[in-house]
């Protein structure tokens, strides 16, 4: 069983840049969480898709968008790139629907630095 | 938004000693995680509490809930190096985790 993988796995990007990051989500999960975590501090929740839809939203600006495949591989595009964004993004996939007590998966990240 | 707090936020200790972080809210959780996050690697779940006074043990970790599911504790009986991280409290409410901001725990040979 393969768990969760990203790439690329770091990136180097320049102000009003834009980026897409990847995530193959394990195999049988449907749902797909991104989270950004800035140096020195804990994630923080992005948003969440299931089956291709977004499904929950954390406090981000429309700039950061996401997508997700029949295959329930996910992306997460970011417009218009500021020094802020600099962080590891995290991709996390769970079997279904993450309730309450769902255990979320999380692949190693990326690692994105705006110059 | 539920804040979650943790304390400390850093801790440096020598290999057999013991230590105890918190992860502690205003309002009442969920339920709560406890992930721990090694250096270029993804968050790994290591416990899930939802009973308030609930204790649950693995290996030398030691995970206490609150009675008032307002505040938890991870307690580590004879530290080991490979037990060095970032460790994260989290609570789950629906399809999202609220993370604290982490414990950096480094344990010294």
């Amino acid at each position: 069983e393969t768990g969760v993988t990203q790439s690329p796995t770091h990136l180097i990007k320049t102000r009003g840049q834009q980026v897409t990051l990847r995530c193959s989500s394990q195999s049988g999960h449907n749902t797909v969480s991104w989270y950004q975590q800035a140096l020195g501090q804990g994630p923080q929740f992005i948003f969440q898709y299931y089956r291709e839809e977004e499904n929950g939203r954390g406090n981000f600006p429309p700039r950061f968008s996401g997508l997700q495949f029949p295959n329930y591989s996910s992306e997460l595009n970011v417009n218009a790139l500021e020094l802020d964004d600099s962080a590891l993004y995290l991709c996390a996939s769970s079997p279904f629907l993450a309730g309450a007590q769902e255990t979320q998966y999380f692949g190693p990240g990326t690692r994105l630095l705006v110059l | 938004t539920q804040l979650l707090e943790q304390s400390p936020q850093f801790l440096s200790i020598q290999e057999g000693e013991n230590l105890t972080v918190y992860c502690n809210s205003s309002s009442v959780f969920s339920s709560l995680q406890w992930y721990r996050q090694e250096p270029g690697e993804g968050p790994v779940l290591l416990v899930t509490v939802v009973t308030g006074g609930e204790v649950k043990k693995l290996k030398r970790l030691t995970f206490q809930f609150g009675d008032a599911r307002k505040d938890s504790s991870l307690h580590i009986t004879a530290a080991q190096p490979g037990d060095t991280g970032l460790y994260l409290c989290a609570e789950t409410r629906g399809s999202r985790l609220t993370f604290g901001e982490g414990t950096q725990l480094t344990v010294n040979p």
